[in-house]
């Protein structure tokens, strides 16, 4: 596709079970980003990949959250033993890359999770 | 700590008027800002951006401008559209963040007919 694709859209699961995000981003494109909104709130970042170097996981609120991208492309983010307070939108970005180069990151439509 | 900080969380026009949305920041290492357009259940699209080095970029009806030593950027829409209407988020970069980008936390914009 055109654009940055999110899956699922929306997700709901109760309280302790584990949820995987997925996130297929632009064709070419070699930076991909995890951003989430909680209700109200701004983007907070979670986590930025770049090519095949170490990623950025700075922004992972706990280690309950992890991500992975294989191949380069696709990237995954998980959260373990979900919390209330992990209701929220998940948002992935990407951009063709290159850390530094004026580039706007373009974002796929998020996947709105809610924990019971 | 907020470093992006867009102290209107509303705004309302008439069609055909300016909008003038504001965005501050703390961080003097932020070199790159930018505007997105977000609208419910959608992802922020990317509207207008500007580098440190500049004070002014314009793309048709939006401009952006940066104020560096007040650590200030605003965007105008002028003339404002009904279609205009959605949350505007400022953002900002840090280049040796590795090209993450810090949010601030929106301005609903909503313009009348």
């Amino acid at each position: 596709g055109a654009g940055v694709s999110q899956s699922p859209s929306n997700k709901v699961t109760e309280k302790g079970k584990d949820v995987e995000l997925r996130c297929d981003p632009i064709s070419g494109h070699t930076a991909l980003y995890w951003y989430r909104q909680s209700l109200g709130q701004g983007l907070e970042f979670l986590i930025y990949f770049q090519g095949n170097s170490a990623p950025d996981k700075s922004g992972l609120p706990s280690d309950r959250f992890s991500a992975e991208r294989t191949g380069g492309s696709v990237s995954t983010l998980t959260i373990q033993r979900t919390q209330q307070e992990d209701s929220a939108v998940y948002l992935c970005a990407s951009t063709r890359g290159g850390q530094g180069l004026n580039q706007p990151q373009h974002f796929g439509d998020g996947t709105r999770l809610s924990i019971l | 700590d907020q470093q992006v900080k867009q102290n209107s969380p509303s705004l309302s026009v008439q069609e055909g008027r300016i909008s003038i949305l504001n965005c501050d920041y703390t961080n003097s290492m932020f070199d790159y800002f930018l505007w997105y357009k977000k609208y419910p259940a959608e992802g922020p699209t990317f509207l207008i951006s500007i580098s440190s080095i500049k004070d002014k970029n314009e793309d048709g009806r939006f401009t952006v401008f940066l104020n560096k030593s007040a650590k200030h950027l605003s965007l105008h829409i002028v003339p404002s559209q009904p279609g205009d209407s959605a949350v505007y988020f400022c953002a900002a970069r840090r280049k040796t963040s590795g090209s993450r980008l810090t949010f601030g936390e929106g301005t609903q914009l909503t313009v009348n007919p």
